[in-house]
């Protein structure tokens, strides 16, 4: 099955700065790569997306980049605010019934 | 709109004792159903996932079980409880190869 590694397992970054999350997968079947945020006490919501055919994607703060070649893909997040914090999760979709590998996660954490 | 809704919101059970956690999806039909668990407020374990009625895979002997009695419906079950089944549990559907998975908002699960 796919295995998906993510580094760093914690971040903290003064407010107003950028943040980089980056996962690796295994499976070069895999096509598609969600991010999470899960704030405390709560499940994980979606918070951008992309597909095998896109090289980046951009949401307002928010950015994931692709390597297919590489097999990694990154999450930016530029002008960090405090309510940025919480733990991020990628994943990979794998060959198998569309299920989803996650990484480990991240804890972001933004110092005002 | 799809909506998920997963109950109790927190649940505090006795060593020994048994346990049912109900997870329902509105607004699509044949999804893939999740449980996953976070022990320690991180990593996302997968418990069991069902892709139709009656049909459940399970990722870790345990002392768990699921049942799918309707299309929508997912529960999960134990007859008793250990400490270690303490932990945050949440629900999952997607549509099959289409988009991510959609989180509900957990079950928080101390044994005592």
């Amino acid at each position: 099955g796919e295995n998906v590694e993510q580094h760093p397992s914690t971040l903290s970054v003064q407010e107003g700065d950028s943040a980089v999350i980056k996962c690796t997968y295994s499976d070069s079947a895999s096509n598609y790569f969600p991010w999470y945020k899960q704030e405390l006490g709560k499940g994980p919501q979606l918070i951008i997306d992309i597909r095998s055919n896109v090289g980046e994607k951009k949401d307002q703060r928010i950015a994931v980049t692709l390597n297919k070649t590489a097999k990694h893909f990154s999450l930016h997040i530029t002008e960090t605010q405090p309510e940025d914090s919480a733990v991020y999760f990628c994943a990979a979709r794998g060959s198998t019934l569309g299920r989803l590998y996650f990484g480990r996660g991240t804890q972001l954490t933004v110092w005002p | 709109s799809q909506t998920i809704h997963q109950w109790p919101a927190t649940l505090v059970q006795p060593v020994g004792s048994p346990l049912s956690l109900e997870c329902t999806v509105e607004g699509t039909s044949n999804p893939n159903l999740y449980w996953y668990r976070q022990a320690a407020g991180r990593g996302l374990q997968l418990l069991f996932y069902s892709v139709g009625i009656g049909q459940i895979s399970s990722e870790v002997p345990q002392n768990l079980s699921a049942s799918r009695p309707q299309d929508r419906q997912f529960i999960l079950s134990s007859k008793k409880l250990l400490l270690s089944d303490s932990g945050f549990y949440l629900c999952a559907w997607s549509v099959l190869r289409v988009y991510g998975y959609t989180f509900g908002s957990g079950t928080r699960l101390t044994v005592v």
